[in-house]
């Protein structure tokens, strides 16, 4: 694809809740990554993949945050249990590899209420 | 880890005026600095980029400058046009030595240019 796709753009749920963000990257892209952007600040790391593995889950708020990518390209986040506190721009990005440029994704806006 | 702080939080300049905006840094072992606008509603986008064996680095009406002992860099933007109005962050990152480039992130600045 031309850039780095996130599906859903915009999604609801009820506190309580199960949520999956999906993430394609760009095709061939190694590295893939997770962040996350509350209203007027910056974007903050939550997980990095290399490949099918997770090599960096430091930024991850707690067990309810969780993220895959089996087959090395599309990664899923998903977050159970979902709380108010947890509304916020989900971004994702990719890179060839760890050390290129990280292309992003234009979000997926998820609003617990 | 990596704190980066950034300022003004908010900045309006006229049409061809210049705007800088600064960003500071706490890890000594960073070594990339890149800057992304990102307009309302849409993804943040790479703009330029600085690694820390440069102290400046130019293109076209906008320059990046970067001062490793007192940790910090800043983002020049010169004959500003109403479309450079957006939100700017800084970033600090680690690359080589088998690091991630994770990305730490200032809390951004509103760029206001008014015509």
């Amino acid at each position: 694809g031309a850039g780095v796709s996130q599906t859903p753009s915009n999604k609801v749920t009820e506190k309580g809740k199960y949520v999956e963000l999906r993430c394609d990257p760009i095709s061939g892209h190694t590295a893939l990554y997770w962040y996350r952007q509350s209203l007027g600040q910056g974007p903050e790391f939550l997980i990095y993949f290399q490949g099918t593995g997770a090599a960096d889950d430091s930024g991850l708020p707690n067990d309810r945050f969780f993220a895959v990518r089996p087959e090395g390209s599309v990664s899923t986040l998903k977050i159970q249990r979902t709380e108010r506190g947890d509304s916020a721009v989900y971004l994702c990005a990719s890179s060839l590899t760890a050390s290129t440029e990280a292309f992003f994704g234009q979000g997926t806006r998820l609003t617990v209420v | 880890g990596e704190n980066v702080e950034q300022h003004p939080s908010t900045l309006s300049v006229q049409e061809g005026d210049s705007a800088v905006i600064k960003c500071t840094y706490s890890d000594s072992a960073s070594n990339y600095f890149p800057w992304y606008k990102q307009e309302l509603g849409k993804r943040p986008q790479l703009i330029i980029d600085i690694r820390s064996n440069v102290g400046e680095k130019k293109d076209q009406r906008i320059a990046v400058t970067l001062n490793k002992t007192a940790k910090h860099f800043s983002l020049h933007i010169t004959e500003t046009q109403p479309e450079d109005s957006a939100v700017y962050f800084c970033a600090a990152s680690i690359r080589g030595g088998g690091s991630n480039y994770k990305l730490t992130f200032g809390k951004g600045t509103l760029l206001t240019v008014n015509p």
